[in-house]
């Protein structure tokens, strides 16, 4: 069945370093990749996300890139803050239902 | 506007009971879906429903897992005779069509 892979688990970044986090999808017929952010004991919001015609995506201090050929996409996040602290999903869909990877844990130290 | 809400926020119940959790989407929004999301894991897609159609039911993961989806509008996930391992956070979702999902704050079950 489908499934979407994210890498790592868990990452620590001092704070003002960049942080990237990368996810590979197994359907090639994906053509919307969102990532969300969830907080501690939070519901999971939207941060970013990238369609399948576009390679890569910037709000302010994050981006997402998208290799098709490769079937992977990522988010990088510069100058990280304590607040970016949180888990980081991504997920893959195309049509309705999404496809999340298992997570990823940032921590931010200060 | 409101956003997505789900109540009890917190469910403890003992095993083999039922549960009843509910979703009350975005006004407006015709897709909804339920999620569950055990400690410290992922989002494992449980039921999708958009609008009149079908449900798509692939993610419920037994029997004692269903759920309904009233007036195009709330949403109640039942889980019947639960045990431990149905302990988790269940989060429901609304989209309008092809758009981004907003999730609720969950309800967290616990199952003695």
């Amino acid at each position: 069945g489908e499934n979407v892979e994210q890498h790592p688990s868990t990452l620590s970044v001092q704070e003002g370093d960049s942080a990237v986090i990368k996810c590979t999808y197994s359907d090639s017929a994906s053509n919307y990749f969102p990532w969300y952010k969830q907080e501690l004991g939070k519901r999971p919001q939207l941060i970013i996300d990238i369609r399948s015609n576009v390679g890569e995506k910037k709000d302010q201090r994050i981006a997402v890139t998208l290799n098709k050929t490769a079937k992977h996409f990522s988010l990088h996040i510069t100058e990280t803050q304590p607040e970016d602290s949180a888990v980081y999903f991504c997920a893959a869909s195309r049509t309705y239902k999404y496809i999340f990877g298992t997570g990823t844990r940032l921590k931010v130290l200060a | 506007g409101a956003g997505v809400s789900q109540s009890p926020s917190n469910k403890v119940t003992e095993k083999g009971k039922d549960v009843e959790l509910r979703c009350d989407p975005i006004s407006g929004h015709t897709a909804l879906y339920w999620y569950r999301q055990s400690l410290g894991q992922g989002l494992e897609f449980l039921i999708y429903f958009q609008g009149n159609s079908a449900p798509d039911k692939s993610g419920l993961p037994s029997d004692r897992f269903s759920a309904e989806r009233t007036g195009g509008s709330v949403s109640t996930l039942t889980i019947q005779r639960t045990q431990q391992e149905d302990s988790a956070v269940y989060l429901c979702a609304s989209s309008s069509r092809t758009a981004e999902q907003y999730f609720g704050p969950g309800t967290r079950l616990t199952v003695t």
